[in-house]
């Protein structure tokens, strides 16, 4: 079945480093991949999205590639900063099916 | 345009009790999708609806239930609770459910089984 490997936490960086995320999957078919993050005490919010091959989702500095040779979409940004501090969750979507999640990688990032 | 709504907010039940959570789409979002969150388990579908019907079910027991209303909001139920249900309940909608459709989530309901 559809599943999403990411890298376990917690990541902790000082402001301005640079940061990678790793997520891998499996899947039958193309999904759509995503990456949510979670601030503490609240919902999912969508930081970005790719829908196919080589596409490149990028939001708030954020970026991640969906390469389909490598099965993966590795989260990076260039510097963070302290107020990236979060959980930030890889998904794989296919239709017809769920949403599926990595376990979470939690972040902290120190001034 | 207002994000998906989730009511109530927090909830506290005793063992054996039953609850509804309710869940407010984006306007114009026909798909809700419901997911519980446990520190142990992380995120776990446990069912779809579109345009009123179940579309899609995960693999959770028959005490989880849900049903949609033809203004595309959604309620899920849980009945006879047992301690293990505690949880973070999230709710998401999307246009349709489509395979390119981003699923945006509401703020979830703290449920708490004691």
């Amino acid at each position: 079945g559809n599943s999403v490997t990411q890298m376990e936490g917690p990541v902790t960086l000082s402001e301005e480093a640079f940061l990678t995320i790793n997520c891998t999957y499996t899947a039958t078919g193309y999904p759509s991949l995503f990456w949510y993050v979670q601030y503490p005490g609240e919902g999912l919010q969508l930081l970005l999205k790719a829908t196919k091959a080589d596409d490149k989702g990028s939001n708030k500095g954020f970026e991640a590639t969906y390469r389909k040779e490598t099965t993966s979409f590795h989260l990076e940004k260039g510097s963070v900063q302290v107020s990236d501090s979060a959980v930030y969750f890889c998904a794989l979507y296919q239709a017809g099916t769920a949403l599926i999640f990595g376990k979470g990688t939690t972040l902290s990032v120190s001034s | 345009k207002a994000g998906v709504t989730q009511t109530p907010r927090y909830l506290i039940k005793t063992r054996g009790q039953q609850v509804t959570l309710s869940c407010s789409p984006i306007s114009g979002h026909r798909s809700v999708s419901w997911y519980q969150q446990t520190p142990g388990q992380g995120l776990q579908f446990l069912f779809e609806y579109f345009s009123e019907t179940q579309r899609n079910k995960g693999n959770f027991p028959g005490r989880f239930s849900g049903r949609q209303f033809s203004n595309s909001r959604s309620e899920m139920n849980v009945s006879t609770l047992e301690l293990g249900d505690s949880a973070l309940y999230l709710c998401a909608s999307s246009f349709a459910g489509g395979s390119t459709d981003t699923q945006y989530f509401g703020p979830g309901t703290r449920l708490t089984v004691l």
